[in-house]
């Protein structure tokens, strides 16, 4: 069935540093929608790309969807203890508004 | 309030019983979403409604499970025989539609289920 990866699952940061996390799909995309959860809180959207080869940036944030549309990365430039949480992809799975998440990505930054 | 709302936020239960979780959508959204997130984990897709149908009930994860919605509005999980498997974060998400995972979904704060 189709699926969704993330990685890594965890990541350890100083302030400061920056962060990748990548999506990979089994199938190609129509979208995909980034989103963020911090610790006890509930996922929140972040983006959507739908274009191949798409590029949005957010403040510090660049999102990228990859040429084929099956893969995806969200980068975070100079990280903040704000950005700590995890982190999920997700792709719509054809059947009506059904999204399948990546696992996510934890971000822990260190003051 | 504005956004999706969802209670009770904790649940405490004893195995056997069964427990019934409430999700209020967005005002005006008509495709909603149930999820399931253990501890540490990702979301596991429970079953989504568009209006008060649900064509896609494949992630219920055992006969125990069931949902309906009403008035396209308010949505219901029962847990039938709780076991203590079932403690996990159960979260609600709506969206305007669902036209094709285009839509963004918005989640509400969760309902807490800890079976003892």
């Amino acid at each position: 069935g189709q699926q969704v990866m993330q990685i890594p699952q965890y990541q350890h940061v100083q302030e400061g540093e920056d962060f990748t996390t990548y999506c990979n799909s089994s199938t190609t995309l129509s979208n995909i929608q980034w989103y963020k959860q911090r610790p006890g809180g509930h996922p929140v959207f972040l983006i959507q790309l739908v274009k191949s080869g798409e590029v949005k940036k957010q403040k510090r944030l660049t999102f990228q969807f990859g040429e084929a549309k099956k893969n995806s990365s969200l980068h975070i430039t100079a990280t903040q203890t704000t950005d700590v949480g995890t982190y999920f992809c997700a792709g719509p799975t054809g059947q009506g508004g059904k999204l399948i998440f990546g696992q996510g990505t934890e971000l822990s930054v260190k003051p | 309030g504005a956004g999706v709302s969802q209670s009770p936020s904790n649940k405490v239960t004893e195995k056997g019983k069964d427990v019934e979780l409430r999700c209020d959508p967005i005002s005006g959204h008509t495709a909603l979403y149930w999820y399931r997130q253990s501890l540490g984990q990702g979301l596991e897709f429970l079953i989504y409604f568009q209006g008060n149908s649900a064509p896609d009930k494949s992630g219920l994860p055992s006969d125990r499970f069931s949902a309906e919605r009403t008035g396209g509005s308010v949505s219901t999980l029962t847990i039938q025989r709780t076991q203590q498997e079932d403690s996990a974060v159960y979260l609600c998400a709506s969206s305007l539609a669902a036209s094709g995972g285009l839509e963004t979904q918005y989640f509400g704060p969760g309902t807490r289920l800890l079976v003892l």
